[in-house]
């Protein structure tokens, strides 16, 4: 079993809907929950940091992780076509600054 | 451009053969981090240093891979005999110690044929 599970996709919705995303794990030390965004050919990008159990807005993305259910949640609101891209969730035990475990990767397309 | 910068971008070889990768970091950047992704799955962690420290490194990392950070600026990350279960984009971060956000390079695509 992996440490941490994803729902690979694809998942394709219209613009301007709300779109979540999801992960599960199973290793209760992590303590550092991210979301990067990867485009096709290049590398993650950082969208969303959040330290232990809570939620944290940015924008149109939110961030939410339940540490009791080891679920940690991405809600993106008014969805536009060029948020179509890989969204990885990732996580770590001592910091971010550190090893980081990903997720295998949902695949997003919005549809105009 | 000031952000991470992986060299080559691309590289074809034969099994057999040794291939080394260069990874330079953001400036002043003391962590560098590198990782494995193959198709369909995430990135997997391989190894990364502190400055010229090599801090923590993957069980799954066979004893054909070797990293270095000799100066503790660039980094490279060298295969020996390379396997075709090699084939995969090699990505390499970077960040401070004391930031969260590990800033990515757009990674070397190794195809071993």
């Amino acid at each position: 079993q992996k440490e941490v599970e994803q729902d690979p996709g694809p998942l394709s919705v219209p613009e301007g809907a709300i779109v979540s995303l999801n992960c599960t794990y199973s290793n209760s030390a992590f303590q550092y929950f991210m979301w990067y965004r990867q485009y096709s050919r290049k590398g993650p990008e950082l969208l969303m940091y959040t330290y232990s159990s809570g939620n944290k807005e940015d924008g149109r993305f939110t961030a939410q992780v339940d540490k009791s259910s080891k679920y940690i949640s991405l809600f993106i609101r008014d969805s536009q076509p060029s948020d179509s891209a890989t969204y990885l969730c990732a996580m770590s035990q001592y910091s971010s600054a550190s090893k980081i475990i990903f997720g295998s990767g949902t695949r997003l397309s919005i549809r105009p | 451009d000031t952000g991470v910068s992986q060299n080559p971008r691309h590289k074809i070889t034969k099994r057999g053969q040794n291939v080394t990768f260069r990874c330079d970091p953001i400036s002043e950047h003391n962590r560098l981090y590198w990782y494995r992704q193959t198709l369909g799955q995430g990135p997997e962690f391989l190894t990364y240093f502190q400055n010229e420290a090599q801090l923590e490194k993957s069980r799954l990392l066979s004893d054909r891979f070797s990293a270095e950070r000799p100066k503790g600026s660039f980094s490279t990350l060298e295969i020996q005999r390379t396997e075709q279960g090699d084939s995969a984009m090699y990505l390499c971060a970077s960040s401070l110690q004391i930031e969260e956000t590990q800033y990515f390079g757009p990674g070397t695509r190794l195809l071993v044929l």
